[in-house]
């Protein structure tokens, strides 16, 4: 299967503060990048939807302002969780898109705001 | 988009054969099945994919009745190792519109 790299696994981070994620796709070209958030016991929930090279598109009740998504390459996005705050604590997890016939997802990333 | 049910947890045995079996009523002519396993504080890994009759891999077995609206995941000898949770996701993985979209999944443990 492709490889999909996703950094930091684990953050803990101060409230107010920002935190970056990155997603690399490591042997594909992704056209487009989905971000989820999964809460404890919860299924994974579709933040935003994003395509090389323009604004991403975001689920109803997801703060475009809160979490910003780049996606400049076609093996790298970006989501910067921005002024964290305690609730924003959960599980993030990107899933590029190649255009096979499977999705592919990364490893996820825990995020701790304290 | 076809919504997917599933059993919400599914309790089994080592060594016995698990079957969990997710409802898409309203699949689409060009949509796939595909199987997903999580493990907590990780990402979902592919384990089988299908688009009718029975498909199989070195890890599970994908049975598709006729009518497509319906499937059933098959672990064989399951371990304490299969313990997580199991998602069934409907579409066409290559389409343009398509959306990995999640259901509540189905929690299995596995007991000694």
């Amino acid at each position: 299967g492709a490889v999909v790299s996703q950094h930091p696994s684990r953050v803990i981070c101060k409230s107010g503060t920002s935190v970056k994620i990155e997603c690399r796709s490591l042997d594909f070209q992704a056209t487009t990048m989905f971000w989820y958030r999964q809460f404890p016991k919860q299924s994974l929930m579709l933040m935003a939807t994003s395509n090389e090279g323009s604004k991403a598109t975001y689920e109803q009740g997801v703060e475009k302002d809160k979490f910003l998504i780049n996606h400049a390459s076609l093996t790298l996005s970006t989501l910067t969780v921005t002024s964290a705050h305690p609730e924003d604590s959960s599980f993030y997890i990107c899933s590029p898109k190649g255009g096979g016939t499977e999705a592919f997802f990364g490893q996820g990333t825990r995020l701790t705001v304290v | 988009l076809a919504k997917t049910t599933q059993p919400i947890s599914m309790d089994s045995y080592e060594g016995q054969e698990v079957n969990i079996t997710c409802s898409h009523n309203n699949i689409a002519t060009n949509d796939y099945i595909t199987w997903y396993q999580q493990f907590p504080s990780q990402g979902p890994r592919f384990i089988i994919q299908g688009y009718k009759t029975k498909v199989t891999n070195e890890v599970a077995s994908l049975f598709i009745p006729a009518d497509r609206k319906s499937s059933t995941l098959s672990l064989p000898r399951v371990s304490l190792s299969d313990t997580a949770v199991y998602y069934c996701l409907v579409g066409l993985p290559s389409g343009g519109s398509y959306i990995p979209t999640f259901g509540r999944g189905t929690s299995l443990i596995v007991h000694p």
